[in-house]
């Protein structure tokens, strides 16, 4: 199985500042023919479904605020909210698609307002 | 409107079964991978299992043998057979679509969940 871990498992931002989540993957989710990362980010608000924000490491999902962004290649991968809103607040969650034996998520990290 | 509607779930024994049902509108299920996610009182997210193309199916190790993943296609719809459940397997269920039709891909429609508590 592809182990996905997430940190910080909790983080606190001032509104306005930068948030940075980290997801490591236990072995490479990049796909070699053709250059893309098979990785993902959702937002969890609470009583909500998962929202996908991010898919091939870097791509936006359409309405997702700019603010967002997706980084990273191989098995190392950073997800940065630029500047933090109140609405921000949710739990986020990275996933591997690389591979269905199993699909793969994060534990999740929380981020609040300072 | 794409759309997915879990419905099926409650309150069930140690060792019963129960069955999810996920209906679909707006695209077909029998053209697209549809999966199971779920995810424990306060807990993280977990992938359960995923069917696509001529009824591929997998499992997560955790769930592999007691469930099964089915879908009728002139009902638009996709199941999750619970059998032998476990505490452990109490949690919200999620049906979910990936954005492509052709490859297992970041899952862009979730459902709303079911509830399914296993409790004596």
């Amino acid at each position: 199985d592809i182990v996905m871990t997430q940190s910080p498992d909790s983080l606190a931002v001032s509104l306005g500042e930068r948030a940075t989540i980290s997801c490591r993957s236990s072995q490479s989710v990049l796909y070699s023919s053709n250059n893309k990362n098979y990785l993902a980010w959702y937002q969890q608000k609470p009583g909500q479904p998962p929202k996908l924000l991010i898919y091939w490491a870097s791509t936006r999902e359409s309405g997702v605020p700019d603010r967002f962004s997706g980084s990273g290649s191989g098995t190392d991968f950073t997800l940065t909210i630029s500047s933090l809103q109140a609405e921000d607040v949710a739990v986020y969650y990275c996933q591997q698609y690389y591979t269905t034996r199993p699909l793969t998520f994060g534990g999740g990290t929380k981020v609040e307002i300072k | 409107d794409v759309q997915l509607v879990e419905s099926g779930g409650g309150l069930v024994q140690p060792g019963g079964s129960l069955r999810l049902s996920c209906s679909a509108s707006g695209f077909t299920v029998s053209s697209n991978y549809m999966s199971w996610v779920r995810q424990a009182p306060g807990k993280g997210l977990e992938w359960v299992s995923i069917i696509y193309g001529a009824d591929n199916t997998y499992y997560a190790n955790s769930v592999k043998g007691r469930f099964t993943i089915s879908r009728d296609n002139s009902k638009n719809t996709v199941y999750l057979q619970m059998n032998s459940l476990r505490v452990e397997d109490t949690a919200l269920y999620y049906c979910a679509r990936p954005m492509t039709t052709t490859a297992v891909d970041a899952f862009d429609i979730w459902g709303q969940g079911t509830m399914v508590t296993v409790s004596s």
